[in-house]
């Protein structure tokens, strides 16, 4: 079936870096744009980060520009999001998430938590 | 920046009723408006994309409607399973895409 899993999340001290990776099943990865999106504890949904299917053209919010880079590997079906700098505001569960058309979300991953503490 | 605003923050509703949700893009995102549902512990799932046309295996009594900057959500009979937040998201300023709030669904 249509999969995303993600995974690397984790406790980290401020200034630090994580990577996360984002394993897609179940369809054609390099057909589709994918994105990364965040939720701080109890807090609402915040866009972070998107890819063109072919990884030419990449977007990030201006809270984590400069500081996360995005990537994709289309031969292994994997998405990424390297974080470096990480700052307590960071904390959240990240998503990966397809691209459908324009721009809704059709596919989530189950999220991987990020902790920036010390 | 585009900010998408919803309300209410709490809709309290009992099941079998129905219930409507809003959301103000503050300028026009045309019809380009998603609907997610979730609910505790679990990821978002899309429920309405376009502003009014329903993802695959999303229940008819899910309705979307408006266009611009007013959208509507209405669950026409509430099931016990469709308690849980709702978050729209603009897509028209794409890729810079930007979601609402929330609105918590609640028993009354």
């Amino acid at each position: 079936q249509v999969q995303l899993v993600e995974s690397g999340g984790g406790l980290v001290k401020p200034g630090g870096s994580l990577r996360l990776s984002c394993a897609a099943s179940g369809f054609t990865f390099s057909d589709y744009y994918m994105s990364w999106i965040r939720q701080a504890p109890g807090k609402g949904l915040e866009w972070v980060s998107y890819i063109s299917s072919s990884g030419s053209t990449i977007y990030y919010a201006d809270s984590v520009k400069g500081r996360f880079t995005i990537s994709r590997d289309n031969a292994k079906n994997s998405l990424y999001l390297q974080m470096n700098s990480l700052r307590a505001e960071d904390t959240a569960v990240y998503y990966c998430a397809r691209i459908y058309g324009e721009g809704a979300f059709d596919i989530w991953g189950q999220g991987t938590m990020v902790t920036v503490s010390s | 920046e585009i900010v998408m605003t919803q309300s209410p923050a709490t809709l309290s509703v009992s099941p079998g009723e129905r219930a409507t949700l809003s959301c103000r893009a503050s300028q026009s995102v045309s019809s380009n408006l998603a609907w997610y549902q979730q609910k505790p512990g679990q990821a978002p799932r899309l429920l309405i994309y376009g502003a009014s046309t329903r993802a695959t295996g999303i229940p008819a009594r899910f309705s979307g409607s408006g266009s611009g900057t007013e959208f509507t959500l209405t669950i026409s009979s509430l099931q016990s399973e469709d308690f849980a937040v709702y978050y729209c998201q603009q897509y028209n300023n794409w890729p810079l895409y930007t979601f609402g709030q929330g609105t918590k669904l609640e028993i009354k």
